[in-house]
């Protein structure tokens, strides 16, 4: 029983590289998201996907671009990686009006 | 806007003790409430969630939180804490019709042996 996995787990990037970071889950739900956390902050939303074929920013998009490959698949790609991008990315699932997400592991990057 | 405010940082209690965490929601309709925890590495498991109805609520690990309206406050509480309760714990809420969380900061926990 996977749920939600992610990779890689960890990463180290140099500034201005490029980098995919994927989501995957069995559990046939319609929507995915991706979450950073930041110490003393929370989870901020990045993107989410309320459905297959759909994509929406969240509270902090800036820098990131997402594609929802299928209803499986949700990928966060950072194009030109910068220090502020240093976090712990978290990938969730949920399906339904009670929105009770379901988390990966996380993938923990540093870009240097 | 809605927002949710975890306003401890980090409580340290005894290992036997009684814990409440505290959490405050700001918005004028009842939103749906959760409580998540997070172990150090992992990511983040559902401890029990509020929609409607009793306004106590059960959920995993002995965990249990209160809906207060009038204090738009949903407070988890725990008789007695073990030391792998340590861990950060964050509540959540979220329109009925948005699909969204909103998350709070977080509270961290540790066990005093």
């Amino acid at each position: 029983n996977a749920g939600v996995t992610q990779t890689p787990k960890f990463q180290v990037l140099k500034t201005g590289q490029s980098m995919t970071l994927q989501c995957a889950q069995d559990m046939n739900h319609n929507s995915m998201y991706w979450y950073r956390q930041d110490p003393g902050m929370g989870l901020r939303l990045i993107y989410y996907s309320a459905s297959e074929g759909t994509t929406d920013k969240g509270e902090v998009p800036n820098g990131y671009n997402v594609s929802r490959l299928n209803k499986r698949e949700f990928s966060l790609r950072l194009e030109s990686a910068a220090p502020s991008q240093t976090s712990v990315y978290f990938c969730a699932s949920s399906e339904g009006v009670e929105n009770i997400q379901y988390f990966g592991a996380g993938t923990r990057l540093s870009v240097l | 806007a809605q927002s949710v405010t975890q306003p401890d940082i980090h409580i340290t209690v005894s290992e036997g003790a009684s814990l409440e965490l505290r959490c405050n929601y700001s918005y004028g309709a009842t939103p749906y409430l959760f409580w998540y925890v997070q172990s150090p590495g992992q990511g983040l498991q559902l401890l029990l969630k509020y929609f409607s109805g009793d306004t106590l609520v059960q959920g995993i690990k002995g965990f249990e939180a209160e809906f207060k309206r009038s204090q738009s406050s949903f407070n988890l509480r725990k008789p007695s804490v073990h030391w792998s309760d340590a861990a950060e714990y964050f509540c959540a809420s979220k329109y009925s019709s948005a699909s969204k969380i909103i998350f709070g900061s977080g509270t961290r926990l540790s066990i005093r042996p």
